[in-house]
């Protein structure tokens, strides 16, 4: 158990609708990642955290956005949903602003249909 | 443009044998090289890694063997069991964002 905990673990929804994913840190951690994991792309980095700012963004689309809240959770919202963004997503944890060593939570299957 | 390049894609390797997985990145500003360990149905977990200032670091039956001319660098598990059956990344860092390789899929027989 890394201490990362996401929710919801699987999630079915249609093309246009909206969800949001939550995510909880392992207790003092700071920094929250998002990443998403496809078969054809890999893990991908979203955006990243630092005790509530944003820190540094990825291939993260337009319509995706997060943020950190003051509990330190996070959430990430994606909208407009396409077939394509079915995937797994990842949220991560680390102590640090600048530290290699991420915990990974369980992820939230995602599925557009 | 991928990053880091991983090879091979998957890999069936005997119990007792010598899995290895290599990895290429590309850009030299990357100061930091993990391993993640990812079973079905669960995150990554990091296995070990490497800073560019050691050509190898081991642990147990893992090896990281890191070549910085090369920019490559490489996963050797020893004594392969089953349970090692899993994917692994290779991955690169710069100030934390963690670029990942594609993957293997590693099965080791019994």
């Amino acid at each position: 158990d890394s201490g990362v905990t996401q929710t919801p673990k699987h999630l079915i929804t249609a093309t246009g609708q909206r969800v949001t994913l939550r995510c909880s840190p392992r207790s003092g951690d700071l920094s929250v990642y998002w990443y998403q994991q496809s078969l054809d792309q890999g893990l991908q980095f979203l955006i990243q955290y630092y005790n509530g700012e944003e820190r540094a963004k990825g291939n993260i689309l337009e319509r995706f956005s997060a943020q950190q809240f003051p509990d330190l959770h996070s959430e990430l919202n994606l909208s407009s949903l396409e077939l394509g963004d079915s995937a797994l997503y990842f949220c991560a944890s680390s102590a640090q602003a600048v530290d290699g060593e991420l915990f990974f939570g369980e992820g939230s299957r995602l599925t557009v249909l | 443009q991928q990053q880091v390049k991983q090879s091979p894609q998957s890999l069936i390797v005997q119990k007792g044998g010598i899995s290895i997985i290599n990895c290429a990145y590309e850009n030299t500003a990357f100061d930091y090289f993990p391993w993640y360990q990812q079973f079905p149905g669960k995150g990554p977990a990091l296995l070990i890694a490497i800073r560019p200032d050691v050509s190898e670091k081991k642990e147990g039956r893992f090896t990281i063997s890191f070549n910085k001319s090369a920019k490559q660098f490489s996963l050797h598990i020893m004594d392969s069991q089953p349970g090692d059956s899993a994917t692994y990344f290779c991955a690169a860092s710069k100030t934390s964002t963690l670029t990942f390789g594609k993957g293997t899929m590693l099965l080791v027989s019994p």
